[in-house]
């Protein structure tokens, strides 16, 4: 079984400032399986990137997604007031499994 | 408009069932999977199963928290995808999400709660 592990799981930040999440997998995945998303409270979550770095239509590009190894980053450039919530990596490829999560907040 | 809504959510004691529904529309609902996703009070996300579209012959997997326990069936006509729980325990309780498999989980429903409780 892969398991992602999200780190830090909380970021403590100011809007304007970069955001950078990780999220390491247990062994070497495929890139084109892994995705992030957003969550707020009382909301589904949003997808924000696929295949480790492709945004769907609609997502901002201040948010990027980049790999090196079993380690996925997502960025988000330049905060801004609605970006502080949980974001979450998730594996979906031949197994299926989630990140714990790491809550953005406002320092 | 691309949606996905879950109905069938309550209070249900535990050893009970209860069966969820997943309603989509505005996308031809055949050519996806489709997964359910659930999420504990003040919890991480945890996937509980997929059903795979008729190309990939319906097949169905699911997380081993709920094998054996949980059921889920589609159909297609009805653009419709149900989970059946039985023998529900208190860790079930969660929110419960359906959601597309695209590219990501790229459609979210949203959800509806399911609480084990005496």
């Amino acid at each position: 079984e892969i398991v992602l592990t999200q780190s830090p799981d909380t970021l403590s930040l100011s809007p304007g400032e970069r955001a950078i999440l990780s999220c390491r997998t247990s062994q070497s995945v495929w890139r084109r399986y892994l995705a992030w998303y957003q969550q707020k409270p009382g909301q589904a979550p949003r997808l924000l990137i696929y295949g480790s770095s492709n945004r769907p239509t609609g997502i901002p590009d201040r948010f990027s997604g980049s790999v090196s190894g079993t380690e996925f980053t997502l960025t988000i450039s330049n905060l801004e007031p609605e970006d502080f919530a949980v974001y979450f990596c998730h594996f979906y490829g031949t197994s299926r499994t989630f990140g714990q999560g790491t809550k953005v907040d406002v320092k | 408009e691309v949606q996905l809504v879950e109905s069938g959510g309550g209070l249900v004691q535990p050893g009970g069932s209860l069966r969820l529904s997943c309603a989509a529309s505005g996308f031809t609902f055949s050519d996806y999977h489709i997964d359910w996703v659930r999420q504990g009070p003040g919890k991480g996300l945890e996937w509980v199963g997929r059903s795979r579209k008729k190309a990939s012959s319906y097949t169905t997997e699911y997380a081993a928290s709920v094998k054996g326990r949980f059921a889920i069936s589609r159909d297609d006509s009805k653009s419709s995808l149900y989970l059946q729980m039985n023998s529900l325990k208190i860790e079930d309780t969660a929110v419960y999400y359906c959601t597309r498999k695209g590219n990501g989980m790229d459609v979210w429903g949203q959800g509806t709660t399911v609480t084990v409780s005496s």
